[in-house]
């Protein structure tokens, strides 16, 4: 049974650029939420997508984006890239949002 | 708003020592508190977890209770092992809400042969 997978592992891109992470989630989860790790930091929470709607949204700019697909999939976007968003992201996906959270292993942004 | 404060690290500590971690909140309400560990290069894992006052959350040696009256809810284990290296994450949700964790900064453990 495969956990909570993400793509790609890792990633470089420039200042300005535009960026789309993906994530499939736990098999029978159909609730997944997106992290913000800085190094050195805790998880910060970016939103959480439940019946391809967006649930909660934490303190992340506009520019941050998501989309959950039928399958329970989803991609996190992000416009117009500062370096400051250079960090790994998390995604996480649980049974329904009051359930605990399954943790995928990130996807390594690095801005130029 | 809800808050989590940890120890800084790294903590070092030779196999078989014991291992505290201090882990302080702030939060309104009764939240649920979490501890959760990150080895190098994967995600997070839940480690243990205690959704009310006075109780104990246990797992693979590792256990944590639940203090209201200090607000605290720090980590310990016996005798660590080299393969309990890694980042410990306390955290905490909101009762009767989501279960969207809000993190501590992280301690990391180094344990030496």
């Amino acid at each position: 049974d495969a956990g909570v997978t993400q793509s790609p592992t890792h990633l470089i891109k420039t200042r300005g650029q535009q960026v789309t992470l993906r994530c499939s989630p736990k098999s029978g989860h159909d609730t997944v939420s997106w992290y913000q790790q800085a190094l050195g930091q805790g998880p910060q929470f970016i939103f959480q997508y439940y019946e391809e709607e967006e649930r909660q949204r934490g303190n992340f700019p506009d520019r941050f984006s998501g989309h959950q697909f039928p399958n329970y999939s989803s991609e996190l976007n992000v416009n117009a890239l500062l370096l400051g968003d250079s960090a790994l992201y998390l995604c996480a996906s649980s049974l329904d949002p009051d359930q605990p959270q399954h943790f995928g292993d990130g996807t390594r942004l690095s801005i130029l | 708003g809800n808050s989590v404060t940890q120890m800084e690290g790294p903590v070092t500590l030779s196999e078989e020592a014991f291992l505290t971690i201090n882990c302080t909140y702030t939060a309104t309400g009764y939240p649920s508190l979490f501890w959760y560990v990150q080895y190098p290069g994967e995600g997070l894992q839940l480690l243990l977890k205690a959704t009310k006052a006075d109780d104990k959350g246990s797992n693979k040696g590792f256990e944590a209770t639940y203090r209201k009256e200090t607000t605290s809810f720090h980590l310990e284990k016996g005798s660590v092992q080299v393969s309990d290296s890694a980042v410990y994450f306390c955290a905490l949700s909101r009762s009767g809400g989501s279960y969207i964790p809000t993190f501590g900064r992280g301690t990391s453990l180094i344990v030496h042969p």
